[in-house]
This record gives structure tokens, sequence and C-alpha cells, in this order.
């Protein structure tokens, strides 16, 4: 099974600034099939990027994806107030049972 | 639109049994595979289990394996989590989710969720 390690844990950031968070897999994810979902408090994840580096339906594009093998990155251009959130990156790369990585808090500075 | 309304959620005994149901509308149930994440409330996600789009396939996370099983009733556009020998380590949100169509994920619609609390 493939384990995911996001970093930082968590963030402080201010609205106007750039979010850069890590997912780091064990081995590598087949065909870069990474995923990165952003959840609020109370509310079900929402899917952001898919196959590393594509944009969901109606995902803004200050979201961004990249990454291969087994380092894989979210970037937030300029975080709107909207942006504060957990992130989870998750692989499925191969067939189920996926994983997802521990999350990173992006709270407001 | 894409509508997944999961019930069945509530006060369970350790080791014993509840049994969710997740009702879905706006899409081709028999079309896609189906997925059970669940997640304790302030913690991280948990992959749970998948089924195929036909019911054929089914996965489980180990932890859930011989405990939990997944299926479906496409006729009524109903996914099902039966889960047994529950414990208190089973507490948690649990959310089932559409996958976007290939490769069982990932997935781009999620239900609101219903909370399980296992406890004595």
């Amino acid at each position: 099974e493939i384990v995911l390690t996001q970093s930082p844990g968590s963030m402080s950031l201010s609205p106007g600034e750039r979010a850069t968070l890590s997912c780091r897999a064990s081995q590598s994810v087949s065909n870069s099939y990474l995923a990165w979902y952003q959840q609020k408090p109370g509310q079900a994840p929402r899917l952001l990027i898919f196959g590393a580096s594509s944009r969901a339906s109606g995902i803004p594009d200050r979201f961004s994806g990249s990454g291969s093998g087994t380092d894989f990155t979210l970037t937030i251009s300029r975080l709107e107030p909207e942006d504060f959130a957990v992130y989870y990156c998750q692989q499925y790369g191969s067939s189920p049972p996926f994983s997802f990585g521990p999350g990173t808090k992006v709270d407001i500075k | 639109e894409v509508l997944l309304l999961e019930s069945g959620g509530g006060l369970g005994q350790p080791g014993g049994s509840l049994r969710l149901s997740c009702a879905a509308s706006g899409f081709i149930f028999s079309s896609y595979a189906m997925t059970w994440v669940r997640q304790v409330p302030g913690k991280g996600l948990e992959y749970v289990s998948t089924i195929s789009d036909n019911g054929g396939s089914t996965f489980y996370a180990d932890s859930v394996k011989g405990r939990f099983t997944i299926s479906r009733d496409n006729s009524k556009s109903t996914l099902y989590l039966q889960m047994n020998t529950l414990r208190a380590e089973d507490t948690a949100i649990y959310y089932c989710a559409k996958d976007v169509g290939s490769n069982y994920s990932p997935w781009n619609d999620w239900g609101q969720g219903t909370l399980v609390t296992i406890s004595s």
C-alpha cells in the first residue's frame, strides 16, 4: 500500500499570499494518479486536482498541481478568504484500496 | 445535478451491526463505481470500500475487510455498506462518493455524510 506524507502539517498565511503544499508517496504513483481535495469545516471534501495537474470542473485557475513519481505539489497562487481549509492528497495509481495523506491545514495568519 | 444522500447512521453497539445507505440521483448510477470514505470528526480522511459499476468487483481497506460489505442496487440507484462486528474505532462520519468515470477514482461528487457512533 502506498503511504502518503503531506508537509507542512499546517501553515498560517495571509490573503493574497502564495501557498505551496507538498505530498510525498512511499513509492511511485502510477500514471501520476494523484488527486487533491479541499475540505472546509462541516463540509464534504471537494475535488480540486486530478492526474496530478488537471483542475476539476469549476476550480479556479489559482489552484495548480504538479509533480510525478513520488513528489507532488499543490500551489495556490494568491490565497482568497475562501481558500482557508484543509487540503488532502490521495493516490489512485493502482487498484483499490486507495490512500489519503494526513492533510495540510491552511489557516489565516 | 448529482445528489448523494447517506442515511442509516446513528448509535451502534460494539460487536453490533449497522447498514448505511446512499441514495443517488442526477446521473446514471449503473455507469459509475461508488466508494465509501470515512472521517473521524476532526481527523483525516480514510478510504473504506469501493464497488464497481455492475457490482462485480469490490475492494476494502484492511481495517474493515471481513467485517464490512459493500453492495449496490442499480434498480434503486442505491449504494449500501453493511457494517458488522463494529468497534469503537469505526466511529466516524461516513461519506459515499462517485468517481469521475474511470479507475474507481478520484471522487468528484460526495454526499453530506452520516455519523456513526459506536459506544456501549
